[in-house]
C-alpha cells in the first residue's frame, strides 16, 4: 500500500489549525494507521494508532480521523514544539508502509 | 520510563556484515513483540523486520529478506539484527521499536522508539 502525504511542507503560525493528510492506494484494513511526530535528530515518536487514538502523553491538541484510503491529522491551536515532520504509517496491509512525511513548518 | 538502546552500527564494505543490537529496559521485555526500522538519508521510514514475544514468529521486508536475520535473547532484554550482503542502499539509521499492542500479540505499529545506530555501506 502507498501512502501519499501531501503537501510536503505547510506553513501555519503558533496558534492556528494545522491539517496533514495521508491518503492510501488502496482500503486500509481496520483503519489501521498511525501518525509519528520526528524532529531533527530524534528519533519519531507515536501520535496516534488506530486512525484516531492518541498515544499515551500526546496533548488533546492533537486528533486523528479518517477511514478507508483518507486520513488526516489535526492540530488544534499549532504550538512552537508541534514544528516537526510528521509521517503517517499504514499497519492493516501486509507490509506496513509509511508516507513520505509532511514537514510542518513555522509560516 | 521505556527505554530503547541501539549499537552496532558503523561502515562497512558493500558486501560485508554486520550485526546490531538494541537493550530494552523499563518494561516486560520477554512479552513484546519487536521491530526494526530504518530510515535512509534524508529519506522516509521503512519497517525492516519483527520477530514476536517468545521469538517464534519472524518477518522481513523484501527489501532484506534473505540477507537479515532477527533475532532476541530475553534473558539480557536485547534484541539483534544481523545483516549480510550488504549494499549501499542498505545505508541508514536504524531504530529499535517497541510494538504498540498489548503483550503477547502484534500491533505492527510502534510506541517506543530508540535513538537509533548509524549503518554506512560503501561501494
Amino acid at each position: 500500500v502507498v501512502l501519499t502525504q501531501s503537501p510536503g511542507t505547510l506553513s501555519f503560525s503558533p496558534g492556528e489549525r494545522a491539517t496533514l493528510s495521508c491518503r492510501a492506494s488502496q482500503t486500509v484494513t481496520s483503519n489501521y494507521v498511525a501518525w509519528y511526530q520526528q524532529k531533527p535528530g530524534q528519533a519519531p515518536r507515536l501520535v496516534i494508532y488506530h486512525a484516531s487514538s492518541r498515544a499515551t502523553g500526546i496533548p488533546d491538541r492533537f486528533s486523528g480521523s479518517g477511514s478507508g484510503t483518507d486520513f488526516t491529522l489535526a492540530i488544534n491551536r499549532v504550538e512552537t514544539e508541534d514544528f516537526a515532520v510528521y509521517y503517517c504509517q499504514q499497519y492493516g496491509n501486509s507490509p506496513s508502509t509509511f508516507g513520505g512525511g509532511t514537514k510542518l513548518e513555522i509560516k | 520510563e521505556v527505554q530503547l538502546v541501539e549499537s552496532g552500527g558503523a561502515v562497512v564494505q558493500s558486501g560485508g556484515s554486520l550485526r546490531l543490537s538494541c537493550a530494552g529496559s523499563g518494561f516486560l521485555f520477554r512479552d513484546y513483540t519487536m521491530h526494526w526500522v530504518r530510515q535512509g538519508p534524508g529519506m522516509g521510514l521503512e519497517w525492516v523486520a519483527l520477530i514476536g514475544w517468545d521469538g517464534n514468529n519472524r518477518q522481513y521486508a523484501e527489501s532484506v529478506k534473505g540477507r537479515v536475520t532477527i533475532s532476541r535473547d530475553n534473558a539480557r532484554n536485547s534484541l539483534f539484527l544481523q545483516m549480510y550482503s550488504l549494499r549501499p542502499e542498505d545505508t541508514a539509521v536504524y531504530f529499535c521499536a517497541k510494538d504498540g499492542a498489548y503483550v503477547n500479540s502484534y500491533g505492527y505499529y510502534f510506541d517506543q522508539w530508540g535513538q537509533g545506530t548509524r549503518v554506512t555501506v560503501a561501494s
